[in-house]
């Protein structure tokens, strides 16, 4: 079966870093990609990831490691407003979305 | 319309009626999607359109229906609801169905049947 695996809920402090990881077993890959979702509201796109190596966009960065099935999303100079749900995906073999339950970041000041 | 909006946002509904959530994207993109999310599991893919006029069924299709008669339009349909089909449905639309593009999604509908 196709499994995606993110651990359930982190916390870190305002102003830090934290790496939240996920690892996938999936048939074909064609992609990863990282999206972001607020208590009650819809997932928004965050990052995708193709080939190996590290992406940044601003403040936030994913890396993708294709050999191991691994990849991270690091979020630098944590925000309150990151605190949220961070749901990993993999583009199977047929192009289907298959996602991971989710990791509930909670930020402390 | 700006997106993708979901109709209704939220609804209790008796065990064995009949239900359609509606979803209309202003967007032109060619795939949509409709996915439930549950606590604790991730989303779940019901039911796909690669463009209008073809529907596909996803991992979990079983109790729903859609059509695609049009680009902007993808109703899903319950033809006789069951309480474990308490969920909120997320629509979602992508320019293609392959490649990069990212899933944009809509506001969701919060589903209870009793």
């Amino acid at each position: 079966g196709q499994n995606i695996d993110q651990p359930t809920e982190m916390t870190a402090t305002e102003g830090a870093i934290v790496q939240i990881n996920c690892t996938y077993q999936t048939s074909g890959f064609n992609g990863l990609f990282w999206y972001q979702q607020h208590a009650g509201e819809a997932p928004t796109f965050l990052s995708y990831n193709v080939l190996d190596g590290l992406e940044e966009k601003g403040r936030f960065s994913s890396f993708l490691s294709r050999s191991k099935g691994y990849s991270y999303l690091l979020l630098k100079e944590l925000q309150m407003k990151d605190s949220a749900s961070y749901l990993c995906a993999v583009r199977d073999r047929n192009y289907q979305l298959i996602w991971g339950a989710g990791t509930k970041l909670i930020i402390k000041p | 319309i700006a997106g993708i909006t979901q109709a209704p946002t939220s609804q209790i509904l008796a065990a064995g009626r009949r239900m359609t959530l509606r979803c209309t994207q202003d967007m032109r993109h060619n795939a949509m999607y409709w996915y439930r999310q549950d606590l604790g599991l991730g989303l779940r893919l019901i039911h796909y359109s690669n463009t209008a006029g073809t529907t596909g069924k996803g991992e979990v299709p079983d109790g729903y229906s859609v059509s695609r008669a049009n680009t902007d339009d993808f109703p899903l349909t319950l033809a006789s609801a069951v309480p474990s089909q308490t969920s909120v449905y997320f629509c979602a639309s992508s320019a293609t169905s392959g490649g990069f593009d990212e899933q944009f999604f809509g506001p969701g509908t919060r589903l209870t049947v009793l």
